[in-house]
């Protein structure tokens, strides 16, 4: 099976600019969360998308969006681009059985430069 | 309300000899737990979970951790460590029905040869 697929691997942006993230879930996985590292907060749960609708959103301002398609694939939109956005950007996937145990799986991230 | 920390932000260890990572957690209710690892450039790999099945959870390439509710602690062991060893092991807490994960601030594993 194929894993979570993130596109693209690397992004350089300037300010002010908008970005767009995507990721292919595993196939058969409805949920597609988001994730933002860096080396000063760590991991943070920025939203979580199950059959196109946004479940739980974390707390970041509104500048960063994201949807779900039909097909589960999922875009997360960043605009006004901030300095402080540079990061790596995860996005994974789990079969999402309703249960918190459902483990994530995640891609290998995009890591945006603002410049 | 979860929180979870991760009590050493490195670890050094020799090769061959054992590796403890420590992660604490604390939770409302009946927690799930998950170890993860990150290689560098990479996204996190799930070595293992807890789900509130036996105590004594068995991962991928010889980790386990041992759920201690008296403690509330989740620590991560490996009887020998590899080169291949070294890693950011993040310690993951998800409460009853959440689908919000906390993670903890991760620990850097080291491994001398």
């Amino acid at each position: 099976k194929a894993g979570v697929t993130q596109t693209p691997r690397y992004l350089i942006k300037t300010r002010g600019q908008q970005v767009t993230l995507s990721c292919s879930p595993i196939s058969g996985h409805r949920s597609v969360s988001w994730y933002q590292q860096t080396p000063g907060q760590g991991l943070q749960f920025l939203f979580e998308y199950f059959s196109e609708t946004q479940r739980n959103k974390g707390n970041f301002p509104g500048r960063f969006s994201g949807r779900q398609f039909s097909n589960s694939r999922s875009e997360m939109n960043v605009s006004t681009l901030e300095l402080g956005d540079s990061a790596l950007y995860l996005c994974a996937s789990s079969l999402n059985t309703g249960q918190g145990n459902s483990p994530l799986h995640f891609g290998n991230g995009t890591r945006l430069t603002v410049t | 309300a979860q929180s979870v920390t991760q009590l050493d932000s490195h670890v050094s260890v020799s090769e061959g000899t054992p590796v403890l990572l420590r992660c604490n957690y604390s939770s409302s209710y009946s927690p799930s737990l998950f170890w993860y690892v990150q290689h560098p450039n990479k996204g996190l790999q799930l070595l293992l979970k807890y789900t509130s099945a036996a105590t004594l959870v068995k991962g991928i390439n010889g980790f386990e951790a041992e759920f201690k509710k008296s403690e509330t602690s989740f620590h991560l062991t490996k009887p020998s460590a590899h080169m291949s060893d070294a890693a950011e092991y993040f310690c993951v807490v998800k409460t009853g029905g959440s689908y919000i994960p906390t993670f903890g601030r991760g620990t850097s594993l080291i491994v001398h040869p």
